[in-house]
């Protein structure tokens, strides 16, 4: 089947410090994968998606490069900031067809000041 | 602005009691979901539809019913059959259903039991 691992949570760091957020996948087929994050209190929104082997997704200063050979995701960040204190989500969904996002656990970021 | 509104924004159920979560979006998307979230376990799916009036069930779908009657619609229903409803509730949507699309969340429903 599909699936998505996430590496637990809560990641604490101080502020300008570099994020990773690990992701690694299992699918059938040729999956789309995305990162979305999950302010307190509030819905998922994206925040940044890849469709092929290869592909860099970036947004805010957060970059995710699909790895096909190792199979993952990784969210990283050179300078996290307070305001990025929030969940995120890896998920992937296949292309080219319709099929429901599988979602991983989530990961709590806590920036300190 | 175009979006998803889910209502209300906290909720509480009765022992036997049926509580109907709302979902409501002006994106004009054909596929609509809900999902529960639940502390540490992330998203599962529930139900999720898309084209009107046909709805699947999702990973989690016992005790909970849902209508699509309306493109714009999605309400969920959480029936006294589902023994431990406590969660954060989320609907979203997509423009077609496409596995490539991205999903717009609601701010999502939590439902706690009295």
């Amino acid at each position: 089947g599909n699936s998505v691992t996430q590496m637990e949570g809560p990641v604490t760091l101080s502020e300008e410090a570099f994020l990773t957020i690990n992701c690694t996948y299992t699918a059938t087929g040729y999956p789309s994968l995305f990162w979305y994050v999950q302010y307190p209190g509030e819905g998922l929104q994206l925040l940044l998606k890849a469709t092929k082997a290869d592909d860099k997704g970036s947004n805010k200063g957060f970059e995710a490069t699909y790895r096909k050979e190792t199979t993952s995701f990784h969210l990283e960040k050179g300078s996290v900031q307070v305001s990025d204190s929030a969940v995120y989500f890896c998920a992937l969904s296949l292309s080219g067809g319709s099929y429901i996002p599988t979602f991983g656990r989530g990961t709590s970021l806590i920036v300190h000041p | 602005d175009g979006g998803i509104t889910q209502s209300p924004k906290y909720l509480f159920r009765k022992e036997g009691q049926n509580v109907t979560l709302s979902c409501e979006q002006n994106l004009n998307h054909d596929a609509m979901y809900w999902y529960r979230q639940d502390p540490g376990q992330g998203l599962r799916l529930i139900y999720y539809s898309q084209i009107v009036n046909d709805f699947q069930k999702g990973d989690i779908a016992e005790g909970y019913s849902v209508s699509r009657e309306k493109k714009e619609s999605f309400p969920l229903t959480v029936t006294s059959a589902q023994k431990n409803p406590t969660a954060f509730y989320l609907c979203a949507s997509s423009r077609t259903g496409q596995g490539s699309e991205k999903l717009f969340f609601g701010s999502g429903t939590q439902l706690s039991v009295l």
